[in-house]
């Protein structure tokens, strides 16, 4: 295993579109984050799950979001009605008890709405 | 006010030198402290994390941390060409799994 894997690299969409993507993390973690950065700032924290459950979601975080990681392995997000405002990479990152507070993050999905 | 606050830069200092980079943020409960480098169109990798006041050395790296005045410092020895990157804040409460990052600061070392 290599690391932390999201599919796809690139997403264009129109505005209005539904949008979905997906992370694979490293297979021992059960720890599963997911991130938004825009250019110039930092990652912002959108959701986290253990194991299957989502134990945590940020309270800025929109309905039109929603998060699934449904048998505890990989995860999806999707994003209803995409607006240009949700143009930025998404990052998935991943942990176990094992590597304690690190995260190891994917390339992320960058994704346009246009 | 941001919860973690970084100066966005860029920094820049000659090759050799100390680069010396700033975070301040704002939860009291706040128990974990970490630096993330992320270079140009790559992902965030974390290069240390410190939990206690003081010092933490990690070969070229020292993080310092002083949780009274809500500072945390990341210093860089013999800074190098490879080392020009953002360097990002992030900062874990007591009272969740969320990191919360700060904008960081773009560092630039030149030959």
């Amino acid at each position: 295993d290599t690391g932390v894997s999201q599919d796809p690299r690139h997403k264009i969409t129109k505005r209005g579109q539904n949008v979905t993507f997906r992370c694979d993390p490293i297979s021992e973690h059960n720890r599963l984050y997911w991130y938004r950065q825009t250019l110039g700032q930092g990652p912002e924290f959108l959701t986290y799950f253990q194991n299957e459950a989502q134990l945590e979601k940020s309270r800025l975080l929109s309905d039109r979001f929603s998060a699934e990681r449904p048998k505890g392995s990989f995860s999806t997000l999707e994003i209803q009605r995409t607006e240009q405002g949700d143009s930025a990479m998404y990052l998935c990152a991943s942990s176990s008890a094992w590597t304690g507070e690190k995260l190891f993050f994917g390339s992320g999905t960058q994704l346009s709405v246009l | 006010q941001k919860e973690v606050e970084q100066n966005s830069g860029p920094l820049s200092v000659p090759e050799g030198a100390i680069a010396s980079l700033n975070c301040t943020y704002s939860d009291r409960g706040s128990q974990s402290f970490f630096w993330y480098r992320q270079y140009s169109g790559k992902s965030p990798e974390l290069i240390m994390f410190i939990y206690s006041n003081g010092d933490k050395e990690d070969g070229r790296f020292t993080a310092q941390l002083n949780k009274a005045s809500q500072y945390v410092s990341l210093l860089i020895r013999d800074s190098q060409p490879s080392d020009s990157a953002t360097y990002l804040c992030a900062v874990r409460s007591n009272a969740g799994n969320m990191l919360t990052f700060g904008g960081g600061t773009r560092l630039m070392v030149k030959p």
